[in-house]
């Protein structure tokens, strides 16, 4: 079946880094884009990072821009999220998420498909 | 940046009973608007697609309606496993965001 695996969250100290990777399973993952969302403790959803399904363009959220680098392997349908610098604020449920690559009238939308089960992350000293 | 303004933050309904959430953007964003459910201590769901599509395997009391900056999603009968909180994603633009959450609670 269709699935996304996250792994690498963990306990990390302020400034230090932490890389995150999400095994793709049940699809063809170089047809697709794919996301990091996060969601800190009892809080809301925040779109962190996009990879195009080719890896040729990338967009992050501000608040991880210049920290954070989103990365892919097709030969290992495997999608990475490289976390530097990192701070208390970004303590939370780091999800992968693959972009369901629908278009319409030339326009396409940027929809969250399927979702990986999530992986914590927590900074703290 | 876009905002996402949904309400009611929360409600409180009874089974069998019609539910309406709505989603305010804070610019036009045409068509570019997602849902989903959120149960605790799990992934987020998609619900609708593109305002009113709905995503394969969601039962039909679900819908989406809107366009511009006003949009709704329905629940036409509440069921037990639809207690859960709700939130919106719009994708005209990056960065993409989301609504607040609408939690769904038991009467």
């Amino acid at each position: 079946q269709v699935q996304l695996v996250e792994s690498g969250g963990g306990v990390v100290q302020p400034g230090g880094s932490l890389g995150l990777s999400c095994s793709a399973s049940g699809f063809t993952f170089r047809d697709y884009a794919m996301h990091w969302v996060r969601q800190a403790p009892g809080k809301g959803l925040e779109w962190v990072a996009f990879i195009r399904y080719d890896g040729s363009n990338k967009y992050y959220a501000d608040s991880v821009k210049g920290r954070f680098t989103i990365s892919r392997d097709s030969s290992k349908n495997t999608l990475y999220l490289q976390m530097n610098s990192l701070r208390a604020e970004d303590t939370a449920v780091y999800y992968c998420a693959r972009d369901l690559g629908y278009c319409s009238g030339g326009n396409c939308h940027n929809v969250f498909d399927i979702w990986g089960q999530g992986t914590m992350v927590t900074v703290s000293s | 940046d876009i905002q996402m303004t949904q309400s009611p933050s929360s409600l409180s309904a009874s089974v069998g009973d019609r539910v309406t959430i709505t989603c305010r953007a804070s610019q036009s964003i045409g068509n570019f608007l997602n849902w989903y459910q959120q149960k605790p201590g799990k992934a987020p769901k998609l619900l609708i697609y593109a305002a009113s599509n709905l995503q394969s395997g969601v039962p039909s009391r679900f819908s989406g309606s809107g366009s511009g900056a006003d949009f709704t999603l329905t629940i036409s009968s509440l069921q037990p496993e639809d207690f859960a909180t709700y939130y919106c994603q719009q994708s005209n633009s990056a960065p993409l965001t989301f609504g607040g959450g609408t939690k769904v609670e038991i009467k």
